[in-house]
Parts: C-alpha cells; sequence; structure tokens
C-alpha cells in the first residue's frame, strides 16, 4: 500500500487559498487519491479523488503532476469552518480488500483557519 | 450524496457487558464495509473489512474474538465489542464502499461514529 506524507500543521485565515500537498512516492499504476475532511468527533467527510490532471468540485480543486508522486489539495477562499483534519489516502477501492482495496489513513493535515 | 448512518453515536456501558455498533448504507449498496476506530488526536485505525456473506478480515493485532463482526446483506455490518474494558474505549468509525453502478469510482463514505466508554 501507498505510504503518504502530509504536513502535520497548517494555519491560514479567512478567505484565504489554501493549499495542501501531499507526498505519495510509491503511488500504483491503479491507484486513486482521494481526500477526506474530519471534524472531532466527526465520521471523515469525502472531499474530494483523482486520478491524474486537475479534478474541480464544488468545494476543492484536487492537482496532481504527470508522474503522479503528490498531489495538492486547494481549497479556495476558506472560512473558519473549514478547521479540520484533511487526509489524503492512495489506494485502488476497486480492488479487494488485500489487494490494495482498503484505506489505510496517515497522520493528516491539522488546519487551522483564523479570523 | 452516499449516506452512512451509524448507531448508536454514543454509549455508555459497565465492564464486562457486550455493545453492538450498527452501520447502515442508506442509498446504496455496499459489498464492503469496513471498520476503524480512533483514539484522541490521533488518526484512524483500521480494524478489520467486512464483506457481505463472508467472515471479515481482521488487521494485524486486532483481536477477532473481541470484536465481532457480521455482514449480513449489502446494506448492514455490525461490530459488536465482547466483555467491553476501559481500554476499549475509544471512537468507532465504520465505511461503506459503493458497489459502483450510481457512484463513481467505488468511493469509501463514513459513518457519524460511535463513541464508546467503558466504565
Amino acid at each position: 500500500l501507498a505510504k503518504t506524507t502530509q504536513p502535520i500543521s497548517m494555519d491560514s485565515y479567512e478567505g484565504q487559498e489554501v493549499n495542501i500537498t501531499c507526498s505519495h512516492n510509491n503511488i500504483a499504476t491503479n491507484d486513486y487519491i482521494t481526500w477526506y475532511q474530519q471534524f472531532p468527533s466527526q465520521g471523515p467527510r469525502f472531499i474530494i479523488q483523482g486520478y491524474k490532471t486537475k479534478v474541480t468540485n464544488e468545494v476543492a480543486s484536487l492537482f496532481i503532476p504527470a508522474d503522479r508522486k503528490s498531489s495538492t489539495l486547494s481549497l479556495p477562499r476558506v472560512s473558519l469552518s473549514d478547521t479540520a483534519v484533511y487526509y489524503c489516502l492512495v489506494g485502488d477501492p476497486s480492488r479487494g480488500y488485500n489487494q490494495g482495496g482498503k484505506l489505510i489513513f496517515g497522520q493528516g493535515t491539522e488546519l487551522s483557519v483564523k479570523p | 450524496g452516499a449516506v452512512v448512518s451509524q448507531h448508536p453515536s454514543w454509549v455508555i456501558c459497565k465492564s464486562g457487558t457486550s455493545v453492538k455498533i450498527e452501520c447502515r448504507s442508506l442509498d446504496f449498496q455496499a459489498t464492503t464495509m469496513f471498520w476503524y476506530r480512533q483514539f484522541p488526536k490521533q488518526s484512524l485505525m483500521l480494524m478489520a473489512t467486512s464483506n457481505e456473506g463472508s467472515k471479515a478480515t481482521y488487521e494485524q493485532g486486532v483481536e477477532k474474538d473481541k470484536f465481532l463482526i457480521n455482514h449480513a446483506s449489502l446494506t448492514l455490518s455490525t461490530l459488536t465489542v465482547t466483555s467491553a474494558h476501559p481500554e476499549d474505549s475509544s471512537f468507532y468509525i465504520c465505511s461503506a464502499r459503493s458497489i459502483g453502478s450510481s457512484l463513481a469510482k467505488n468511493i469509501q463514505y463514513f459513518g457519524a461514529g460511535t463513541r464508546l466508554s467503558v466504565l
């Protein structure tokens, strides 16, 4: 299973764009990159998923370079409510549980948004 | 979007009793469900993978007789913490992965979690 490395924490201010980069040097050919957001005492919430290039949805953008060894989650104009832990995970969700299909969480990035 | 319901959200029990936690996928079918536990200020730790109609697969170090998992249907998996002790107190979270027809790329969706406190 590909291991991911993220900054442990980041600080930002309301209205700023926040970019969180995740390193996954050993990503496999069939692996997707998925980002989750978790608030205290809640389950992780799916944010975005991508395989290559750029993916954008209503809450974030995901940038993936050609070599796919890293990815960057971009949150536009953050607010106080975006304060949370953000997890980057890689895996092939279509595989069986013993073939890389399960998601293993790393430490995540604790984002603190200040007024 | 996909909804995973987890019940109860909070449970307090006496040491030695058993506690059952339910995880349901409300608007999609899930052949595979996952159970995690999370201690304060730590990341999620995968405990086991639950496959509909077959035995669960436990991660290394997780006692299968302690944490009983049943995945009887495509929308329900249960985790039973047997003979609970204070060290089992934790935040338990389930997730479900869609079969893939209506939801793209087999995304894993999470329940809200269950806070277990063993006295």
